[in-house]
């Protein structure tokens, strides 16, 4: 089943911070956040696994809450290279194979 | 390395022509992925592999055939194109299910 991202789109100014979530109605094993630029193809961010862990990737980084099957990415003080597409790709069990993605998070950064 | 190559980059067919879209790895991945992205309806998986010889379906996989005879190839099969397959493709690969995925660099497919 597709996790559900929020919200669909945002606005920001450069140096503004930004959160965006996804939701599963099934419980998951891995939470995984990729990028895709206009026109381009998605680039991996980070993988939360089953556990809480969170992780960090320089100004970015991600939770995984596995009792609410939800995941959020923070992206701090927003730079320009930061606008595009956010996708979370969810897996729900450990080896499953199969990775669902959402529907995307529109994020433009405005100087 | 080439990473993850797709040919053709844009193709459009005609409503029954059949094609093939090609996807290569050269990094030894054993997990191979094809998904299509339509506005607004994120990506979703055609087919993947987990292996040479192992392929199986994902949330989309009428209109399409698959096959994985070597660990570097995957190629995407349409039987009999329809308007409702006019997408852009992407082939993925990784190591395993719950590693980075590197994504191809598309094809642009319009059915007519």
């Amino acid at each position: 089943q597709q996790p559900v991202q929020s919200p669909q789109a945002v606005i920001l100014r450069e140096g503004e911070d930004a959160v965006i979530n996804c939701s599963s109605s099934k419980a998951l094993y891995s939470v995984h956040w990729y990028r895709q630029k206009h026109g381009e193809a998605p680039v991996f961010l980070m993988i939360l696994l089953k556990g809480g862990e969170q992780k960090g990737h320089e100004k970015i980084s991600a939770s995984f809450n596995e009792k609410k099957q939800q995941s959020s990415l923070y992206l701090t003080a927003s730079q320009l290279s930061y606008s595009g597409t956010y996708f979370c790709g969810t897996e729900q069990n450990f080896g499953n194979e199969k990775l669902t993605f959402g529907t995307g998070t529109r994020l433009t950064i405005i100087p | 390395n080439a990473g993850v190559t797709q040919t053709p980059k844009f193709q459009v067919l005609k409503t029954g022509q059949s094609m093939t879209l090609q996807c290569a790895q050269d990094m030894n991945h054993e997990y191979m992925s094809w998904y299509r992205q339509d506005p607004g309806m994120g990506l979703r998986l055609i087919h993947y592999s987990v292996g040479a010889g192992i392929t199986d379906q994902g949330e989309v996989p009428n209109g399409y055939n698959v096959s994985r005879s070597t660990t570097e190839d995957f190629p995407l099969r349409l039987l009999s194109a329809a308007p409702s397959q006019t997408s852009v493709y992407f082939c993925a690969s990784s190591y395993s299910d719950y590693n980075e995925q590197f994504f191809g660099p598309g094809t642009r497919l319009t059915v007519l």
